[in-house]
């Protein structure tokens, strides 16, 4: 069946390192692919998203590329803030469907 | 504009117990979604309503049912709690686009231990 794998975490970081999460899929169609973001005790919030093969969703500094060929969609950002810490999600949806990844946390040292 | 709220944000049940949960969203979207996340699972869906009067089974819907009571409201229902059931529990809504590519918004869950 359709379904997301991520890298796990934890993930540990110095405050301006360079940040990659990695996210792959399996599906049976084309799917839309995001990424969630959970701050403590909060519900998650979208991040970006990218609805087509080699699109770009960037927002905050994030970055990812829907890319088919290798069925992946990592995040990226070029330098990491306190304020990134966080759980990240990775997520497709595909006709009426919706499936995450495991989450990565991700902590941001000053 | 609270966004999507949910009530209640803690609850403890003994096995066998039936409780409500409720969520309600005040930005006029049409879908509505429950999910249950588990540690090192991340977020199943367990039924969704694509719009007022509909409701349809996700990935996980056992023991579950769940009511459309009007636009804005969609309530999910354990009838006989089991400790399997033990997770947080969000709500989220969007607006009902193509495919499910509109963003979600999501409550801020409601933690539910079941001994």
């Amino acid at each position: 069946g359709d379904s997301v794998t991520q890298m796990e975490g934890p993930v540990t970081l110095s405050e301006e390192a360079f940040l990659t999460i990695n996210c792959t899929y399996t599906a049976t169609g084309y799917p839309s692919l995001f990424w969630y973001v959970q701050y403590p005790g909060e519900g998650l919030q979208l991040l970006l998203k990218a609805t087509k093969a080699d699109d770009k969703g960037s927002n905050k500094g994030f970055e990812a590329t829907y890319r088919k060929e290798t069925t992946s969609f990592h995040l990226e950002k070029g330098s990491v803030q306190v304020s990134d810490s966080a759980v990240y999600f990775c997520a497709l949806s595909i006709k009426n469907d919706m499936r995450f990844g495991a989450g990565t946390r991700l902590t941001v040292k000053p | 504009n609270a966004g999507v709220t949910q009530t209640p944000k803690f609850q403890v049940l003994k096995t066998g117990q039936s409780m409500t949960l409720q969520c309600a969203q005040d930005m006029n979207h049409n879908s509505m979604y429950w999910y249950r996340q588990d540690p090192g699972m991340g977020l199943r869906l367990i039924y969704y309503s694509a719009s007022e009067g509909t409701t349809d089974k996700g990935e996980v819907p056992n023991g579950y049912n769940v009511s459309r009571l009007n636009k804005r409201e969609f309530s999910l229902r354990l009838e006989s709690a089991a400790p399997s059931q033990t997770s947080v529990y969000f709500c989220a809504s969007s607006e009902q686009g193509q495919g499910w590519d509109n963003e979600q918004f999501f409550g801020p869950g409601t933690r539910l231990t079941v001994l």
